[in-house]
């Protein structure tokens, strides 16, 4: 089955800087790679999505590069804002079921 | 238009009770999926429903979860004789299809304690 490493586990930023999260998956046949955003006590929030037709999307300060040859994608924030400060969660999946990293814990200092 | 919405939000029970959580998937969205998160762990998958139908349960313990969701009313998580071990927030999400182009959103999450 699929298998998703994401890296780092934690990361702490200056506010305005900017933050990268790095995943690497196992299954070639995976091909839709989504991002989400979990806040303490919350919700998983998708916030923003790539498929293997494409290379790299952008969505105001949040971006996603995906490279299929390598098996990796990675999530770059830009100018970030404490409200920024959360949990993120790379996926991989190629026909239904989520396979999902363990999670990056972002912490944004003002 | 009303998002995932799972009930109850926080659930109690003794070893050896048992667990009924509920997902009610958005308008429209007939596709469920369970994901168990354990603290400061990422989302396992569990099962994945249609309608009356389990798609997958690859993600299921053998023993003691079962999963439904019938034609009329809410996608069900059963679980029999808790153990301490089933503590953890338990989410469901849905979308309108399978594949690349269907995204999954999540419900607010259930979390069970057991005592």
């Amino acid at each position: 089955g699929e298998n998703v490493e994401q890296h780092p586990s934690t990361l702490s930023v200056q506010e305005g800087d900017s933050a990268v999260i790095k995943c690497t998956y196992s299954d070639s046949a995976s091909n839709y790679f989504p991002w989400y955003k979990q806040e303490l006590g919350k919700r998983p929030q998708l916030i923003i999505d790539i498929r293997s037709n494409v290379g790299e999307k952008k969505d105001q300060r949040i971006a996603v590069t995906l490279n299929k040859t390598a098996k990796h994608f990675s999530l770059h924030i830009t100018e970030t804002q404490p409200e920024d400060s959360a949990v993120y969660f790379c996926a991989a999946t190629g026909y239904s079921t989520l396979t999902f990293g363990k999670g990056t814990m972002l912490l944004v200092s003002p | 238009n009303a998002g995932v919405m799972q009930n109850p939000r926080h659930l109690v029970r003794r070893r050896g009770q048992e667990a009924r959580l509920r997902c009610s998937p958005m308008k429209g969205h007939s596709h469920v999926y369970w994901y168990r998160q354990l603290p400061e762990e990422g989302l396992k998958f569990m099962v994945y429903l249609q309608k009356e139908n389990i798609i997958d349960e690859s993600g299921m313990p053998k023993e003691r979860f079962s999963a439904e969701f019938p034609k009329e009313g809410p996608s069900i998580l059963r679980i029999q004789q808790v153990v301490r071990g089933d503590s953890a927030a338990y989410f469901c999400a849905s979308s309108s299809g399978t594949g690349q182009t269907y995204e999954q959103y999540f419900g607010p999450g259930t979390r069970l304690t057991v005592t």
